[in-house]
């Protein structure tokens, strides 16, 4: 069964640092998210992205959060300046049509020290 | 106005009882409402879902009842299994044919016990 991978499945950074998650998502989905759950709590929508563009994105996903799908397959969350806060699981998420049928990667567990 | 929340927060069911997991809204906006699962250690993923045209919808052990003039719906699981413990999570979008985002509730831990 087809899957999202991430990588990398943890990642320590300082907190000021600069940090690149990266997605593969499933070759022949079309919509690309990013979603992240701080431990315990519930998961929040970040981003989507359809077509090379930004299609919505939430409150979280501020100036210091970027997406880029660079090479055609893979899909990256860039975190400029990492604050404590930030620390959380962050799931790639791909569908076919919008909304419906998402696959969640096994996310990658980012924390900032 | 964008939240869902759910209830109960944790759930602990005897093996072969009925696990009952509920969820409000209130954005009359929504019109599609998943159902997802997730284990420690992955990411969530698609149980079961449903749109407000039809009250229930079944995938085997699975069901969702949804109400839509009290803006509520819920999933069951019968014959509850231990391999059914997991986190629970409800979700709700607006679909309008773009990549809209899901708002997810806060989560069921249930635990089936042997």
């Amino acid at each position: 069964e087809p899957e999202v991978t991430q990588t990398p499945s943890h990642q320590v950074t300082q907190m000021g640092q600069e940090v690149i998650l990266r997605c593969v998502p499933i070759s022949n989905h079309l919509y690309f998210y990013w979603y992240r759950q701080i431990l315990g709590q519930k998961v929040e929508f970040l981003v989507s992205f359809y077509n090379n563009e930004i299609s919505e994105k939430s409150e979280i996903f501020d100036d210091q959060f970027s997406v880029e799908r660079p090479d055609g397959s893979n899909f990256t969350l860039k975190i400029r300046s990492t604050k404590l806060e930030d620390s959380a699981m962050y799931f790639c998420a791909s569908s076919v049509e919008g909304s419906h049928g998402y696959t969640f990667g096994s996310g990658t567990r980012l924390t900032v020290v | 106005q964008q939240q869902v929340k759910q209830s109960p927060q944790s759930l602990i069911v005897q093996k072969g009882g009925i696990s009952i997991i509920n969820c409000a809204y209130e954005n009359t906006a929504f019109d599609y409402f998943p159902w997802y699962q997730q284990f420690p250690g992955k990411g969530p993923a698609l149980l079961i879902a449903i749109r407000p045209d039809v009250s229930e919808k079944k995938e085997g052990r699975f069901t969702i009842s949804f109400n839509k003039s009290a803006k509520q719906f819920s999933l069951h699981i019968m014959d509850s299994q231990p391999g059914d413990s997991a986190t629970y999570f409800c979700a709700a979008s607006m679909t309008g044919g773009g990549a809209d985002g899901l708002t997810f509730g806060k989560g069921t831990h249930l635990i089936i016990q042997p």
